[in-house]
């Protein structure tokens, strides 16, 4: 069955960068999309981009353009999203999700907090 | 950028059917998918391509989509049915994803 393992509890402060990793598993890791989605405290779901991890083709949203990098490596089955310059209103719930070829999210990873504060 | 529009809420008695709506621009004409997060959870994709459900989801979870307005059914409602519930459709002139805001589902 298709897993994404995301890594742990983040806690940074302003201004400083974050890598979170996502393993995928039970699947043709290359075959498929990542898209990355973030949800703030209380909040709805937020698309931040996507990856191609056959191309490396990216995606990002307009708003994280210059602040994020989506990556992907292939010989681990692993995808990576940095965000950098953190501010207080990054704090949130980081999740990596698979997405169909038809184009839409079909599995999600557990999910990654993310706490940016002084 | 393509808008959709949820209702913030929606109370249902045990048993009964829950109808969540999910307002856009046409939407009739895209397709349209729905995801269920439980508290502290992830989501999880619960209907796809309108009205398709992924297998291990109960057939008491049903969509339907036509004009500007989706539609998830849940038929039979029980208390593990609460949770918040997102509509997501593929804005293919934005080339990205756009979630809806959210109904949180209450089991009365």
């Amino acid at each position: 069955q298709v897993q994404l393992v995301q890594s742990g509890v983040e806690v940074k402060k302003p201004g400083a960068s974050v890598k979170v990793s996502c393993k995928a598993s039970g699947y043709a890791f290359i075959n498929y999309g990542i898209n990355w989605v973030r949800q703030a405290p209380g909040q709805g779901l937020e698309w931040m981009g996507w990856i191609s991890p056959y191309s490396g083709n990216t995606k990002y949203a307009q708003n994280l353009q210059g602040r994020v990098t989506m990556t992907t490596d292939t010989s681990t089955n692993t995808a990576y999203m940095e965000l950098r310059s953190l501010r207080s209103d990054d704090t949130a719930v980081y999740y990596c999700a698979r997405e169909d070829i038809t184009m839409f999210i079909d599995s999600w990873g557990q999910g990654t907090l993310v706490t940016v504060s002084s | 950028s393509y808008v959709l529009t949820q209702p913030p809420s929606v109370s249902v008695a045990p048993g009964h059917t829950a109808r969540i709506t999910c307002g856009g621009n046409n939407i009739g004409s895209k397709s349209v998918h729905w995801s269920q997060q439980r508290p502290g959870q992830a989501p999880v994709l619960v209907v796809y391509h309108n009205s398709d459900r992924p297998s291990g989801i109960p057939e008491r979870f049903s969509g339907s989509n036509s004009g500007n307005t989706a539609t998830l059914t849940i038929s039979r409602v029980e208390a593990g049915d609460e949770a918040d519930y997102y509509c997501q459709i593929w804005d293919s002139i934005g080339g990205h994803y756009v979630f809806g805001s959210g109904t949180k589902v209450t089991v009365l």
